[in-house]
């Protein structure tokens, strides 16, 4: 099984709202990423976590808030976005957090913030 | 500053034609490299990576890449292009802890019947 799983697939949310993107992989990987990707653009990095520690936040607004309740959940919460939050947000996991491993992504979440 | 550059935005091929992808990298030492490969709206698929030994790398779905260390350039290659290959190719590297990874802006792919 080399898939990483997101849920939701799309979601719309106003920019009062609460709610949460999560993601799941059973590869036994204990690192994980979040990516943001902007339409035609490349994915950037968010957050990267190894053995469930949050190890690197790329300077990324408090109102997104990573969280990794055990080694293959990852979730990520957000609260009062932006509409310019709106993008696909990519999980990924890896081995481990060395650059000699190869990420695998998810299938994204679709986030508008109307 | 670390850095990846794909020239091409667009390429437009004929189906059955061969393809070149051009991605250079610029980096103080050379990175693990890798082509990810993105329908519209879906995630990344890693097509292939390059870490060290044989500068030619073979991949998943036909392809293959040549890691050239004297130009700075990983490019990605197939021989006969299928119109299920029509997406966008992201070239990557890393060199750092955390796994990074550095994209390109990607290049879309055109097939034309």
């Amino acid at each position: 099984d080399t898939e990483v799983t997101q849920t939701p697939k799309h979601l719309v949310m106003g920019m009062t709202n609460k709610k949460s993107l999560k993601c799941e992989q059973h590869m036994g990987h204990r690192a994980m990423y979040w990516y943001k990707q902007k339409a035609k653009k490349p994915p950037e990095l968010m957050f990267v976590y190894s053995y469930e520690k949050l190890s690197i936040n790329e300077s990324v607004p408090s109102r997104f808030s990573p969280e990794c309740p055990n080694s293959s959940l990852l979730n990520l919460h957000l609260h009062a976005l932006q509409p310019e939050d709106s993008a696909l947000y990519l999980c990924a996991s890896s081995h481990r957090t060395g650059a000699n491993t190869e990420a695998f992504f998810g299938q994204g979440t679709r986030l508008t913030v109307v | 500053a670390q850095s990846v550059t794909q020239p091409d935005i667009h390429i437009t091929v004929s189906e059955g034609a061969s393809l070149e992808l051009r991605c250079n990298y610029s980096y103080g030492a050379t990175p693990y490299l890798f082509w990810y490969v993105q329908s519209p709206g879906q995630g990344l698929q890693l097509l292939l990576k390059y870490f060290s030994g044989d500068t030619l790398v073979q991949g998943i779905k036909g392809f293959e890449a040549e890691f050239k260390r004297s130009q700075s350039s990983f490019n990605l290659r197939k021989p006969s292009v299928h119109w299920s290959d029509a997406a966008e190719y992201f070239c990557a590297a890393t060199r750092e802890y955390g796994n990074k990874l550095v994209f390109g802006a990607g290049t879309i792919l055109r097939v034309k019947s």
